[in-house]
């Protein structure tokens, strides 16, 4: 089944302490990216990445890191979390190397940093 | 960078009125503008887009309206249906990098 996963689905953890969200397609897609969803802000993309080796920045990228080493994965790191960063994460990837082309999500992964 | 904009934040209707929600965007260079729904829990998913060269895309009950001159664009839904009541975001891009409003909660009442 072609789908974006993400790990852990639900996480609490405390300030500091660092962690990793994964990302994961199975689609053979170029293009991935990172974003966060916050109430009444909608969605702000945080990193992205045209293909294995090639990210950029994108709305809101304070306080967080992502690598593209393999085409499939796309890791999120927070080195050193803090409660501002408490949201719900999305993992997207589309076919093709730029963002102009449907987005398929992952599940989201709720964050809490206390 | 680009900046998205989207009215209203709510928005309730009855069951088979249509129901309009509104985007503008502020960098004239932006070419593709997807419009993805939301429900309750759920991820984002694609509903339709249009791109810079096309005014007008229609499917089924779902239509989208892009006016290049004033920078704005459209979702209109037609003879809704319970099963609309969801988040619509409305989304542009230029280059790599998506810019999204930040959302229109629409309710349908039976």
């Amino acid at each position: 089944e072609a789908q974006v996963t993400q790990n852990p689905r639900y996480l609490i953890t405390v300030t500091g302490k660092k962690l990793t969200v994964t990302c994961s397609q199975n689609m053979n897609h170029e293009y991935m990216s990172w974003y966060r969803q916050d109430p009444g802000l909608g969605l702000r993309q945080i990193y992205y990445s045209m293909n294995v080796e090639v990210t950029d920045k994108g709305d809101v990228p304070e306080g967080y890191k992502v690598s593209r080493k393999e085409k499939r994965n796309f890791p999120l790191i927070l080195e050193s979390p803090s409660p501002n960063q408490t949201s719900l994460y999305f993992c997207a990837s589309t076919p093709g190397t730029s963002g102009r082309g449907e987005q398929f999500f992952g599940p989201g992964t709720r964050l809490t940093v206390l | 960078g680009e900046n998205v904009e989207q009215h209203p934040s709510t928005l309730s209707v009855q069951e088979g009125d249509s129901a309009v929600i509104k985007c503008t965007y502020s960098d004239s260079a932006s070419n593709y503008f997807p419009w993805y729904k939301q429900e309750l829990g759920k991820r984002p998913q694609l509903i339709i887009d249009i791109r810079s060269n096309v005014g007008e895309k229609k499917d089924q009950r779902i239509a989208v309206t892009l006016n290049k001159t004033a920078k704005h664009f459209s979702l209109h839904i037609t003879e809704t249906q319970p099963e609309d009541s969801a988040v619509y975001f409305c989304a542009a891009t230029y280059n790599n990098d998506m810019r999204f409003g930040a959302g229109t909660r629409l309710t349908v009442k039976p």
